[in-house]
Parts: structure tokens; sequence; C-alpha cells
């Protein structure tokens, strides 16, 4: 059983489209996030969810919205996609508590390419 | 240091050396210290999270230790072999009411057969 799976793991868009990426956890964790990495491979925070709350939103544009339906889901929709939106998108989650358990699990990834 | 920060950048070892290298963090507020392993086209993998001053952890042929007061965690891989090459990245959560894990960018070992 896969522990954070995300899908699509590629998703090819035109400008201006709207699209989804889902993400499911099946580890009983607190805690999901949203990651992007940007241009220079550095892993960026957007979204955090606990227990069906938002807990920190990054000041990322608002064309970006998170959407949990429930603890084990958190799905990332983007509006009016942009060029510059391409990019890798990664689920993660854990505990809330940082300290404790063993840190992060990530999914695979989602790779946007926006033309 | 206001942010996480890892060196060297990228790290060319043979098969066989040992290697380390340094992550650096703020010292005050500490919470928890995290290392992970990312692979080219995969997702991190947690290796460690330490959290005590004086903490050494280890995992087969790598381990951590953690110097809490002075803000710097190594990473030790003793006989490297060419699974291991992977970006190693060490993640510091900011204590504000987020506990936001700020990611360093990272150290890219490649190991030659």
């Amino acid at each position: 059983d896969t522990a954070v799976s995300q899908t699509p793991k590629y998703l090819v868009t035109q400008m201006g489209n709207d699209k989804s990426i889902k993400c499911e956890q099946n580890l009983g964790h607190d805690t999901m996030y949203w990651y992007k990495q940007d241009s220079k491979k550095f892993l960026k925070i957007m979204f955090s969810y606990n227990n069906k709350e938002l807990i920190i939103n990054e000041t990322v544009p608002n064309r970006f919205s998170p959407k949990s339906p429930d603890k084990a889901h958190l799905n990332l929709h983007i509006n009016s996609l942009e060029l510059g939106d391409s990019a890798v998108y990664f689920c993660a989650s854990s505990q809330y508590n940082p300290g404790q358990g063993q840190g992060y699990t990530f999914g695979s990834g989602t790779r946007l390419t926006v033309v | 240091i206001l942010n996480v920060e890892q060196s060297p950048q990228s790290l060319h070892v043979q098969e066989g050396d040992s290697t380390n290298f340094t992550c650096s963090f703020p010292s005050s507020n500490f919470y928890a210290l995290h290392w992970y392993r990312w692979e080219t086209a995969k997702s991190p993998e947690a290796l460690f999270v330490m959290t005590l001053n004086g903490d050494e952890k280890k995992k087969g042929r790598i381990s951590a230790t953690l110097n809490t007061k002075e803000g710097y965690s190594y990473l030790y891989i003793k006989g490297s072999q060419p699974e291991d090459s992977a970006t190693y990245l060490c993640a510091f959560p900011r204590m504000d009411s987020s506990y936001k894990l700020i990611f360093g960018s990272g150290t890219r070992l490649l190991v030659r057969p």
C-alpha cells in the first residue's frame, strides 16, 4: 500500500485552464502539506492542513486553493494556470508535532507543465 | 543564521570513501532537526528526526549528530556506495504557530564506482 499517493503523476495543460491534483494518505497522520519544488530545486511550503483546518498559508497566489474533504485527503486546486506555475508539486503528511514520529512522508510528486 | 544552510552544495566521492556534510540552523528556539534523502526522480525519504542536544542517530552506514547550542548537525556516510548517490536535505521546523518545516537546499552526493 502506498503511504502517500498523489495523482496525476504528470499533468500538461494550457494556460488559463483550471486543474486539480489529488493527495491521499493512509498513515493516520494529523497534518498534510503541499510543497512546490522551485526552479532551483528548493522545496517551498505552500499549504498545511491539520484536522481539516488550514494552519499555514504561505504567500502563494490565491489562484491556488487547498481542499481537504477529510483528514486523509488534501487536494490542490489551481485556477487560471500560468506558465510560471510549471513545477513539481509534492504532497506530504506527518504527525502534527514535528519533533515526534518519523518525519514527513512525501508523495511521488506531480510534474505540472503549463504550455 | 535565519534559515537552514547546508554545505557543501555538492560532493563527489569514490566508492568506499567515507564522507560527511553539514547543516546549520538557528540555535535559538530549537525544536527539532530532520534529515531526508532524496534520490533523483523520487520523493524525499525521512532519515532522522533529532531533538536532543548531543543526540546521535544511526541507520546502517549513515549516522547524524546534533549540536543545538551552536546550531549545526553533521551527516556521516561510512564506506559510500553508488546507491548512496542522492541529495541529502536537512529541515528545521520554524517555531511559530505553524511548525512550518523549512528545508535547506541540500547536499548533492555522487558516489563513483
